[in-house]
């Protein structure tokens, strides 16, 4: 079965360090989003992204954060400037169609430690 | 803002029972709801997916209904097995506002099936 594939797993760094996070979305989708999960807190969303723009962001998705799609198959979040209160885990999802049949895959998570 | 709530935040029970998990949201303007299994430190696995028109989906031992109108759904477990073992999360995907293609998840609940 198709699979989101995220990496790093893992990641620590230090605060004030600029990170990516790397998703490959299932190849035939088209919508694509990050959410996140601060330990022991919800999920919550960040960011959705379609036809290579952003459609709609949290209030969480402030200037720190940005999205992008560089290759046609790789879809990253960066975070510019890390605080301790990024660690979280961070989820890449995608869906095939905004039809409501579809509902959405996620990836395995990149847990990130900003220290 | 749709508001997702999911009791109890923790069950334990001896394998062979069959379970029932609730998850209630504010906000009847749906276009779908989706169950998710999460292990332990581990990514988002999609179970079932009921559209707003569905009064249930399943899938082997799970049987999830929606009521909409209530803001309601169960998951339902069969016979349950230790390796059910997992924080099972119910997301709604709202089908107004400018929140479409979001998911706003509850907290989980936390499932433990001992031998």
């Amino acid at each position: 079965e198709p699979e989101v594939t995220q990496t790093p797993s893992h990641q620590v760094t230090q605060m004030g360090q600029e990170v990516i996070l790397r998703c490959v979305p299932i190849s035939n989708h088209l919508y694509f989003y990050w959410y996140r999960q601060i330990l022991g807190q919800k999920v919550e969303f960040l960011v959705s992204f379609y036809n290579n723009e952003i459609s709609e962001k949290s209030e969480i998705f402030d200037d720190q954060f940005s999205v992008e799609r560089p290759d046609g198959s790789n879809f990253t979040l960066k975070i510019r400037s890390t605080k301790l209160e990024d660690s979280a885990m961070y989820f890449c999802a995608s869906r095939k169609r905004q039809d409501t049949n579809y509902g959405y895959t996620f990836g395995s998570g990149t847990r990130l430690t900003v220290v | 803002k749709q508001e997702v709530t999911q009791i109890p935040a923790a069950l334990s029970v001896p394998e062979g029972e069959n379970l029932v998990l609730n998850c209630s949201f504010t906000d009847s303007a749906i276009y779908n709801l989706q169950w998710f299994r999460q292990d332990p430190g581990k990514g988002l696995t999609s179970l079932l997916l009921i559209q707003s028109s569905q009064r249930e989906q399943t899938s082997g031992r799970l049987n999830a209904s929606l009521d909409k109108s209530s803001g309601r759904s169960t998951l339902y477990i069969a016979a349950s097995q230790p390796g059910d073992s997992a924080t099972y999360l119910c997301a709604v995907r709202p089908s107004r506002g400018s929140t479409l293609g979001r998911l706003y998840f509850g907290r989980g609940t936390q499932l433990t099936v001992w031998p």
